[in-house]
């Protein structure tokens, strides 16, 4: 079955770093690739998304690019932010019949120094 | 637009209570979800109904039944609850059927359950 596989956390960086969170993954067919963010005592919210092969997926300084040779979408950002602490899912929607749904990998812990 | 609204926030129950988690989005969303989130294993779905009036398994059902009462609303009930069901559960919803949800899920902000 379909699955993705986050780089274990946490992850502890000084502001102003330089940030990647690897994330591969497992799919027949051409799934969608995306990235979640889970700030504290919230719900996930949609960070960015590629929906094919090479496609570049960003938002809020944040890159992750759609790598069909490699299996991976791993994200980056230049320039890392105190307010950038959170979990990071990455998350792929593939057809399970005639619906889609996302599988998940387990998340990767950011924390963020100033 | 407060787009997916989950009640309660947190819930205490004993062993073999039975209680019913409340989803409703207002976006007019076909297709609506339930996940729970446990350290360590990231989000994993329960049940799903890609439209109103159906509903199916998802990777961990058992212990779980759901209700699409329709298109806005889509509940989660545990029959008789177990510490392993200690979780915090996750609703979601995404607008299209049978496509692909190119905006991806909508989540609300989560339900915190304990059970002791």
């Amino acid at each position: 079955g379909d699955s993705v596989t986050q780089m274990e956390g946490p992850v502890t960086l000084s502001e102003e770093a330089f940030l990647t969170i690897n994330c591969t993954y497992t799919a027949t067919g051409y799934p969608s690739l995306f990235w979640y963010v889970q700030y504290p005592g919230e719900g996930l919210q949609l960070l960015l998304k590629a929906t094919k092969a090479d496609d570049k997926g960003s938002n809020k300084g944040f890159e992750a690019t759609y790598r069909k040779e490699t299996t991976s979408f791993h994200l980056e950002k230049g320039s890392v932010q105190v307010s950038d602490s959170a979990v990071y899912f990455c998350a792929l929607e593939n057809s399970g019949g005639s619906n889609y749904k996302l599988t998940f990998g387990k998340g990767t812990l950011l924390t963020v120094n100033p | 637009n407060a787009g997916v609204t989950q009640t309660p926030k947190f819930q205490v129950l004993k062993t073999g209570q039975s209680m019913t988690l409340q989803c409703a989005q207002d976006m007019n969303h076909n297709s609506m979800y339930w996940y729970r989130q446990d350290p360590g294993m990231g989000l994993r779905l329960i049940y799903y109904s890609a439209s109103e009036g159906t509903t199916d398994k998802g990777e961990v059902p058992n212990g779980y039944n759901v209700s699409r009462l329709n298109k806005r609303e889509f509940s989660l009930r545990l029959e008789s609850a177990a510490p392993s069901q200690t979780s915090v559960y996750f609703c979601a919803s995404s607008a299209l059927r049978g496509i692909r949800a190119n905006y991806g899920y909508t989540f609300g902000s989560g339900t915190r359950l304990t059970v002791v």
